[in-house]
């Protein structure tokens, strides 16, 4: 299985602020998805975006693919304290497999 | 709402142990998934089923095997737990893919400790 790589480790931003966050991988693929891990819910997948897209919007989150570049990115707006959690990108669909992630902290 | 459950929350095994973890999905989903989760290396693929009595090696099987009897029920087995194996592990069910979706459902995970 393919894993993503995410950037930043980690991200601390104040309540109201956006959050971005990168993802890159090696091989192409036929989609990405993102999830959110945090102690409360668990692993929770957020959002799937399809190679031949270029953008997906649902609620406050906002999902971009380049695939010339190999990387997505994903932004949060207008963060709450409940959007503190793990996020992670996973390239393809099947066999998940997931990097390190990207921690954010969303302080009051 | 799509629900997976794992057997424990925290189990703790001593070094040669033979560990059943099991999980159970209530949405008659084909596709079930054992991961492990460690700091540094990310969530990991340990095996998958795709059919009753199906099952394939995901990217780091060694020291594993697994049975899927029925459809709601996917274990994961430690033959002879080795400290390495101390981990997260995480289930995971699958329905087929209809129009391009590829969302798993995880359970809680459980959380194993091999002193």
């Amino acid at each position: 299985s393919q894993q993503g790589e995410e950037d930043p480790q980690a991200l601390s931003i104040q309540e109201g602020e956006n959050a971005t966050m990168n993802c890159s991988y090696k091989t192409s693929i036929n989609n990405l998805q993102w999830y959110r891990q945090n102690s409360g819910r668990g692993l929770v997948h957020l959002i799937l975006i399809r190679s031949n897209e270029r953008e997906k919007h649902s609620g406050r989150l906002r999902v971009t693919l380049d695939t010339s570049k190999k990387s997505s990115s994903l932004l949060i707006t207008a963060s709450r304290a409940a959007d503190t959690a793990s996020y992670f990108c996973a390239p393809n669909d099947y066999k998940l497999s997931f990097g390190a992630g990207t921690t954010v902290t969303v302080r009051a | 709402d799509v629900k997976v459950t794992q057997s424990s929350r925290y189990l703790v095994k001593r070094t040669g142990e033979k560990v059943f973890l099991e999980c159970v999905q209530d949405m008659d989903h084909e596709n079930m998934f054992w991961y492990r989760q460690d700091p540094g290396l990310g969530l990991r693929l340990i095996y998958f089923s795709y059919d009753v009595k199906m099952k394939e090696k995901g990217d780091i099987p060694e020291g594993y095997s697994v049975s899927r009897e029925k459809k709601e029920r996917f274990s994961l087995i430690l033959e002879s737990a080795s400290t390495n194996q101390t981990s997260m592990y995480l289930c995971a069910s699958r329905g087929e893919v209809i129009q391009f979706s590829y969302e798993q459902y995880f359970g809680p995970g459980t959380r194993l400790t091999v002193t």
